[in-house]
């Protein structure tokens, strides 16, 4: 079966400071995306960063990026200078082969908690 | 534009009702996704459609009916729920569906069941 794991169920920082959220995943594919999505208490789930498992350069968007390991299939989520908006649960997504071609399997998340 | 958007924004409605919920995506996406997802949990795939066909039905209760009358408009219709239906449902777009796309999420519905 393959799964996504998220080994912190909850995460607190200090606003300008930096984080880093965890993610293992399982799968017997070669070439696939892995994504980052965050979830704000107004509920809307909001792409943060994506990952292409082919691609040796992690993945950066202003203050987030992607420590990408693909041969122990992790793959973790660092936030630069936490603000306040980054407060949210964010969920690790890796999108499933063989006959679910493509549904989107979810780590259990993470409740990030920003501090001033 | 990676807009999807969602009607109703909340609805409640009782066990022997029939309401649809509404999603619709003008990116030119051919797959679109409804999900399940409880408080504090991962959303849960309910459908996919690809190509205006359902591709995937994750052995949805059949008081839940997709339908997807074109390629940006996406219905659930519900009828005759239970209490544990309530949830905020979450409809998603993608270009296509498989290992490579990036699925779009809209705001959701939040279903209250009495």
């Amino acid at each position: 079966a393959q799964t996504v794991t998220q080994s912190q169920p909850e995460m607190s920082v200090q606003e300008a400071e930096t984080v880093t959220l965890s993610c293992t995943y399982d799968t017997s594919e070669s070439d696939y995306y892995l994504f980052w999505y965050k979830q704000p208490p107004s509920r809307q789930m909001i792409l943060v960063i994506r990952q292409e498992a082919y691609k040796q350069q992690n993945a950066t968007e202003n203050r987030f990026s992607v420590n990408f390991q693909k041969a122990a299939k992790s793959f973790s989520l660092k936030i630069s200078d936490s603000q306040l908006g980054d407060a949210a649960m964010y969920f690790c997504a890796y999108p499933a082969g063989g006959t679910s071609y493509g549904k989107l399997t979810f780590g259990q998340g993470t409740i990030l908690t920003v501090h001033p | 534009d990676t807009e999807v958007t969602q009607t109703p924004k909340h609805l409640v409605m009782g066990m022997t009702n029939k309401k649809s919920l509404k999603c619709e995506q003008h990116m030119g996406h051919r797959a679109m996704y409804w999900y399940k997802q409880k408080a504090k949990k991962p959303p849960e795939l309910m459908f996919v459609y690809s190509y205006e066909k359902l591709s995937i039905n994750e052995s949805v209760p059949s008081r839940f009916s997709p339908e997807c009358p074109n390629s940006s408009l996406l219905n659930l219709h519900l009828h005759a729920l239970q209490p544990e239906d309530s949830a905020l449902y979450l409809c998603a777009s993608s270009q296509d569906s498989g290992l490579q796309e990036t699925q779009y999420f809209g705001p959701g519905t939040r279903l209250l069941v009495l």
